[in-house]
């Protein structure tokens, strides 16, 4: 089966500047995450849909960032303005079931290098 | 709450010799444990999962860990490293603790010498 597809997947832009990130999960995958991972740090959950709708955004900074599943298949994360701190990787993963990734583990697309200077 | 510690940032082993990465967890409740392998500018990869079966649990690559409750530990081992065996490993916990969270550990870099 295809694995779980995320583009760019680099990305360098200026602080202040708007950027957006795509995923498209594995097909049939109800249950999708978006996770930031900051250089030398695990990867912390940003938010998670199941199907269209949010489960948990947390720990989404909402003053700029923001995702959307529209038809509860492939998703967009975007952060306007960024700032210097974004800069991270971006992973996206998914997971059959609602608790499948808690449970049994993500399947973890590539990622996008976010470098904002 | 849950929470994650890697000892040791970085892991240097010859290849050959046994790999042994450090994991500590801490949980209110039955932990999910997780072992996740990340090779440079790739996503990251299920090695192998504790789901209170067996408390050995066995991966791919050759990998495994055991968990021992009674040191809230997960550590993962491998008889003999390969050169392929180079990446960033991480653990990560997750449990039911009024709504089910996965917590991953800062990652220990293993490097491998020829």
């Amino acid at each position: 089966e295809a694995g779980v597809a995320q583009s760019p997947r680099y990305k360098i832009i200026e602080k202040r500047q708007s950027v957006a990130f795509w995923c498209n999960p594995i097909s049939g995958h109800a249950t999708l995450y978006w996770y930031q991972q900051i250089l030398g740090q695990g990867p912390k959950l940003l938010i998670q849909f199941q199907n269209n709708g949010v489960v948990d955004d947390s720990q989404l900074p909402k003053d700029r960032f923001s995702a959307e599943r529209l038809k509860g298949v492939d998703s967009t994360l975007k952060i306007q303005p960024a700032k210097l701190e974004d800069s991270a990787v971006y992973l996206c993963a998914s997971s059959l079931a609602p608790l499948g990734g808690v449970t049994g583990g993500y399947t973890f697309g590539s990622g996008t290098r976010l470098t904002v200077v | 709450a849950q929470s994650v510690t890697q000892l040791g940032s970085h892991v240097s082993v010859s290849e050959g010799a046994l790999v042994l990465l450090r994991c500590n967890y801490s949980s209110s409740v039955p932990p999910y444990l997780f072992w996740y392998v990340q090779y440079p500018n790739q996503g990251l990869q299920l090695l192998l999962k504790y789901t209170s079966a067996a408390t050995l649990v066995k991966g791919i690559n050759g990998f495994e860990a055991e968990f021992k409750k009674s040191e809230t530990s997960f550590h993962l081992t491998k008889p003999s490293a390969h050169m392929s065996d180079a990446a960033e490993y991480f653990c990560a916990v997750s449990g039911n603790t009024g709504g089910f969270k996965t917590i991953f550990g800062a990652g220990t870099r293993l490097f491998v010498k020829a």
